[in-house]
Parts: structure tokens; C-alpha cells; sequence
């Protein structure tokens, strides 16, 4: 089976624009959640999203959203990108959102922006 | 508050045990997770312990925890080189699925 999928891998974004990140949990998992790792240090939650409600936030300004569709996939928005979003975005997904449930965490999108 | 503290760096030999040790704040933490890192990877679940617990067994792999002093170690035993990584710990406390990180133990196996 295929595990958690993030595109892009890589993206380069300059300040002030805006930038979609795409997720796609196990198959069968209804429980996705985000997190941002800047470099040396441990990931910080920004979201979770179960049954495509949002069931946690982290401590994120408003410029960071996200969404979870019918099939389960998920999106991390970004607006008005600073220098500090520079970072890994880290999805995981699991069956489903007590804690319990094992989250598994994809690859990673490396967001740099200049 | 939420905290989760580790040393930043371990260094062993190839066939002797690995301890890594962290520290939490979070007096309602129920779940207490290790994850590891390899360069330019996500993150992999190695294993967990529930709150009620002191300690786990998997294979090369013993967590212990302290609830009392809020200290949960790692040990790996018959460290291989292919151990080197980084290793968190992550504690959560049931509030919306919400993970929180330590910065990290790098771990260097020397052979």
C-alpha cells in the first residue's frame, strides 16, 4: 500500500505571495493532520482535520488554512508568505483522530521562500 | 504550559546501548511517542506508551516512563550504525490530535 503522499517536494516562493501544499493520507485513514519543522528543531501542529471538519488548530496566524475533501486528501494554504514560513511541511494521516490511532507522516514539502 | 525538552546530541559506538532521554510538562499527557528522522525524511512512529504505563518492550527498542518526574527515556539496544538519526519525543494530551515535539536527538553511531 501506498503511504502518505505530499506534493510538491520542493517549492521556492517569494515574500508576499501564496502557496497550496496537497496531501493524500493511507488509504482509509480519515484523519489528516499538519505540521510545520523549521530547520533544527522539532515539528509544531498547525491543524488536524477528521471526517473533513477541522478538530484542532495550532498557534498559526490566519494566513495558514487548510481544508480536507470527500475522499479524505487535504490542502495547507499559505497567504502573504513571510521569510519565517521558510520550512518542512509535514503531513500525517491516520484512521482516525483520538489519539490512539498511529499517525503516519509523509515525506515532507521543503517550502523556501526568498 | 506544554514542554518537551531533549539533549541535542548522543554519540555511541556501533554494539553498545543508546539512551535518550526527554522531559515533558504536560501534567494530562496520555500518550507518549518516539519518533525518528533519517536526512531529508519524514518522520517514522518507532513506538509509543500510554500514560498508565512505566514501561514497553519492542524488540532492540525499551521506553521507559517516570510519570512522577515526567521523564521518559529511550533505549536501543545493540546500536547499529544504521540507527544514526534523529530521534523526537512527542507527547500529546487527547486535545485535537495535537502532537508536541521535543527539538530532537541526533544520534551518531560511530563503528
Amino acid at each position: 500500500d501506498a503511504g502518505v503522499t505530499q506534493s510538491p517536494t520542493h517549492l521556492i516562493k517569494t515574500r508576499g505571495q501564496h502557496v497550496t501544499l496537497r496531501c493524500s493520507p493511507i488509504s482509509g485513514h480519515k484523519s489528516v493532520s499538519w505540521y510545520q519543522q523549521v530547520l533544527g528543531q522539532g515539528p509544531q501542529f498547525i491543524f488536524q482535520y477528521y471526517e473533513k471538519e477541522e478538530r484542532g488548530r495550532g498557534n498559526f496566524p490566519d494566513r495558514f488554512s487548510a481544508r480536507q475533501f470527500p475522499n479524505y486528501s487535504s490542502e495547507l494554504n499559505v497567504n502573504a508568505l513571510l521569510l519565517g514560513d521558510s520550512a518542512l511541511y509535514l503531513c500525517a494521516s491516520s484512521l482516525g483522530g483520538h489519539p490512539s490511532y498511529e499517525q503516519y507522516f509523509g515525506p515532507g514539502t521543503r517550502l523556501t521562500v526568498t | 504550559g506544554e514542554d518537551v525538552e531533549q539533549s541535542l546530541f548522543l554519540s555511541v559506538r556501533e554494539g553498545d546501548s543508546s539512551v535518550i532521554n526527554c522531559t515533558y510538562t504536560d501534567s494530562s499527557s496520555t500518550y507518549l511517542y518516539w519518533y525518528k528522522q533519517e536526512p531529508g525524511a519524514g518522520l517514522q512512529l518507532l513506538t509509543y506508551i500510554f500514560s498508565n504505563m512505566d514501561m514497553k518492550q519492542d524488540q532492540r527498542l525499551t521506553v521507559l516512563l517516570n510519570k512522577k518526574d515526567k521523564h521518559l527515556s529511550l533505549r536501543i539496544a545493540d546500536t547499529q550504525t544504521g540507527d544514526s538519526a534523529i530521534y523526537f519525543c512527542a507527547e500529546t494530551n487527547n486535545q485535537g490530535g495535537k502532537l508536541i515535539f521535543g527539538q530532537g536527538t541526533e544520534l551518531s553511531v560511530k563503528p
